[in-house]
């Protein structure tokens, strides 16, 4: 089955403890990007991949951290996490940036405490 | 940058009737998509529609696209209590795909 697996998908955690959330995809996509979605703001886009070792900054990528070292998985990294990125986060993947159907994970919703 | 605006915000109804909503972009595309999203999980693709297509069909979903207006609608028939979800319309961004803020349908039993 195609799916992009996000993990974990809740996570609390405190002010300055670096954090991973993984994300892993199965259908071989080069494409893969993060989203951050808040109320009012809807979903914007944190870094992107275009292929392996090739990441790019969006539209918020102030605090976090990215790394494409396998076609399959692309790691966002909170190297000191705030409150201000209490937020709920996607992964997703697709063959190109936008003229395909993207696939989503379930979501990783973290607090900051 | 927010490319599609979807309208309306909010939409109640009753179960079994149908369910539109309408989403606004701003430069010329070459597809627009539509996505459903549960609440608090990731989004489900529903339909792509490309600029050389006026409607699509999938299922209970109607598509239109009309570039001429820079804008797309999306059709539900018959709802169902499942089709109670966030609706988003995506449009290609520079290196992107660029979501709308999106319509959240409420289906009534």
């Amino acid at each position: 089955e195609a799916q992009v697996t996000q993990n974990p998908r809740y996570l609390i955690t405190v002010t300055g403890k670096k954090l991973t959330v993984t994300c892993s995809q199965n259908m071989n996509h080069e494409y893969m990007s993060w989203y951050r979605q808040d109320p009012g703001l809807g979903l914007r886009q944190i870094y992107y991949s275009m292929n392996v070792e090739v990441t790019d900054k969006g539209d918020v990528p102030e605090g976090y951290k990215v790394s494409r070292k396998e076609k399959r998985n692309f790691p966002l990294i909170l190297e000191s996490p705030s409150p201000n990125q209490t937020s709920l986060y996607f992964c997703a993947s697709s063959w190109n940036r936008g003229n395909t159907e993207a696939f989503f994970g379930q979501g990783t919703r973290l607090t900051v405490v | 940058s927010q490319q599609g605006e979807e309208d309306p915000q909010a939409l109640s109804i009753q179960e079994g009737e149908n369910a539109t909503m309408n989403c606004s972009y701003k430069t010329s595309i070459n597809n627009l998509q539509w996505y459903r999203q549960n609440s608090g999980r990731g989004l489900v693709h529903l339909i792509l529609i490309r600029s050389n297509e006026r409607e699509k069909h999938s299922g209970r979903l109607r598509v239109t696209l009309d570039t001429s207006k820079k804008s797309s609608s999306l059709l539900i028939t018959a709802s169902r209590a499942a089709d109670t979800a966030s609706y988003f319309c995506a449009t290609p961004g520079a290196q992107k795909l660029v979501f709308g803020q999106g319509t959240r349908l409420t289906i009534n039993p």
